[in-house]
């Protein structure tokens, strides 16, 4: 199976700050990659899927980039509503789809 | 607009069987490119995905859980349903149901959009 990890864990920031969180796979998932945004008691939500294609009705102030084994969640501009865990999902190998641990951001 | 609502109970006691449906409104559940998929999280931790099942039968299992799981579509009730036997305590999580796209398009390229609000299954004696 592809093991997926993401740094850092946690990360403090302030509204208007730029925000990075990155995910890597085991091997090559070429673009297959999607980020979710999941906040308390809430489902998860697509962000990003293809590795860098935007949902639709998700605010341009999120990218994403990468290929291969490393990949980026950028927020261009922390906004209130943006504190939250994000999670990194690879959807190359459809025997185990597999998702990162995490990364949880939150107020400075 | 689609919408998922998982229902089923929320207390299960050891060794026996989790059963949870996923109700599908605003949009037929026989759909071309469709998986509708199960995934979990227990309390406090990250997203598991369990599996999920093409309306026409074709399903994909996590190999952990494979030889305790089933999941069922019944496109007569535009439902699906998930069957987890012999539970334990490490089964004990919030339950999400999610449409699956992608799978079955000519890049494979695929996601879990959009969920369900998640229901807490709670294995216990």
């Amino acid at each position: 199976d592809i093991q997926m990890t993401q740094s850092p864990s946690s990360l403090s920031a302030s509204i208007g700050d730029r925000v990075t969180i990155t995910c890597r796979a085991s091997q090559s998932i070429k673009n297959y990659l999607n980020w979710y945004q999941q906040k308390p008691g809430k489902a998860p939500k697509l962000l990003i899927y293809a590795a860098s294609s935007l949902q639709s009705g998700v605010p341009p102030r999120f990218s994403g980039s990468g290929s291969g084994t490393d990949f980026t969640l950028t927020i261009s501009s922390l906004q209130p509503e943006d504190f939250a865990t994000y999670y990194c999902q690879q959807s190359y190998y459809t025997e185990d789809f597999t998702f990162g641990p995490g990364t949880k951001v939150d107020f400075k | 607009q689609l919408q998922l609502q998982e229902s089923g109970p929320g207390l299960v006691k050891p060794s026996e069987t989790l059963s949870l449906t996923c109700t599908v409104s605003g949009a037929s559940i026989n759909t071309n490119n469709y998986y509708w998929a199960w995934i979990r999280q227990p309390p406090g931790k990250g997203l598991e995905w369990i599996g999920m099942r093409y309306y026409s039968g074709s399903a994909y299992y996590s190999p952990s859980l494979k030889s305790r799981l089933t999941i069922s579509v019944d496109t007569s009730k535009n439902q699906f349903s998930l069957r987890l036997t012999s539970v334990t305590a490490a089964d004990t999580a919030v339950y999400y149901c999610a449409r699956h796209y992608g799978l079955a398009t000519p890049t494979g390229l695929n996601w879990f959009d959009p969920w369900g609000h998640g229901t807490l299954v709670t294995v216990s004696s």
